[in-house]
């Protein structure tokens, strides 16, 4: 069955790093698009970053781009999210979630997500 | 970026009511759009995707329609399990938005 877990999230002071992994089971990693989407307490749902399938292309969202980087080890069949430059509005939980194939086509939708891991930026 | 409103951010409702919750994008973006379900401190779980496919193991009860700027997820007879938060997402381009979200709750 598939799973996603992820990991590394924590405390960490305003301008500070964090690194997020995702470990993914149960199909073939390389087939499938990733992505970050985080949810800051109380709040909605926003989407962050994607990594292709092959690694070919990375999309993010204004708020991240140029601090956040997404990256997949298909060795190890995990994916990652580099945050530098943290502030308190990254202060969520962020959850990795792979891309639906429906109908034999890829749709830039959510079919399978992880349990999240909690970020808290903060003095 | 394009946006999308949902409507209402919250309503009450009863065990078999019919529910309706709207998504307005900015934009028209044709059928490139799903929703989502969220119970409280749980991942979302996709329900509909192409605006009206209904995702596999989704009861019969939810359905979704529209296309280009307007849609609609309608629940024929609410049950107590979905007491939840729904959420939109358009997936016609980057960045990929979610609406704000519509909070089903226990009349």
């Amino acid at each position: 069955q598939v799973q996603l877990v992820e990991s590394g999230g924590g405390v960490v002071q305003p301008g500070r790093s964090l690194r997020l992994s995702c470990a993914a089971s149960g199909f073939t990693f390389s087939n499938y698009g990733m992505h970050w989407v985080r949810q800051a307490p109380g709040k909605g749902l926003e989407w962050v970053a994607v990594i292709w399938y092959d690694g070919s292309n990375k999309y993010y969202a204004d708020s991240v781009k140029g601090r956040f980087t997404i990256s997949r080890d298909y060795s190890k069949n995990t994916l990652y999210l580099q945050m530098n430059s943290l502030r308190a509005e990254d202060t969520a939980v962020y959850y990795c979630a792979r891309e639906a194939r429906r109908d034999g086509y890829i749709r830039t939708i959510f079919d399978y997500w992880g349990q999240g891991t909690v970020v808290t930026v903060s003095s | 970026a394009i946006q999308l409103t949902q409507s209402p951010s919250s309503l009450s409702a009863s065990v078999g009511d019919r529910v309706t919750i709207t998504c307005r994008p900015s934009q028209g973006i044709s059928s490139a759009l799903a929703w989502y379900q969220q119970e409280p401190g749980k991942a979302p779980k996709l329900l509909i995707y192409d605006a009206s496919s209904l995702d596999s193991g989704v009861p019969s009860r939810f359905s979704g329609s529209g296309s280009g700027t307007d849609f609609t997820l309608t629940i024929s007879s609410l049950q107590p399990e979905d007491f939840a938060t729904y959420y939109c997402q358009q997936f016609n381009n980057y960045p990929l938005t979610f609406g704000g979200g519509t909070k089903v709750e226990i009349k």
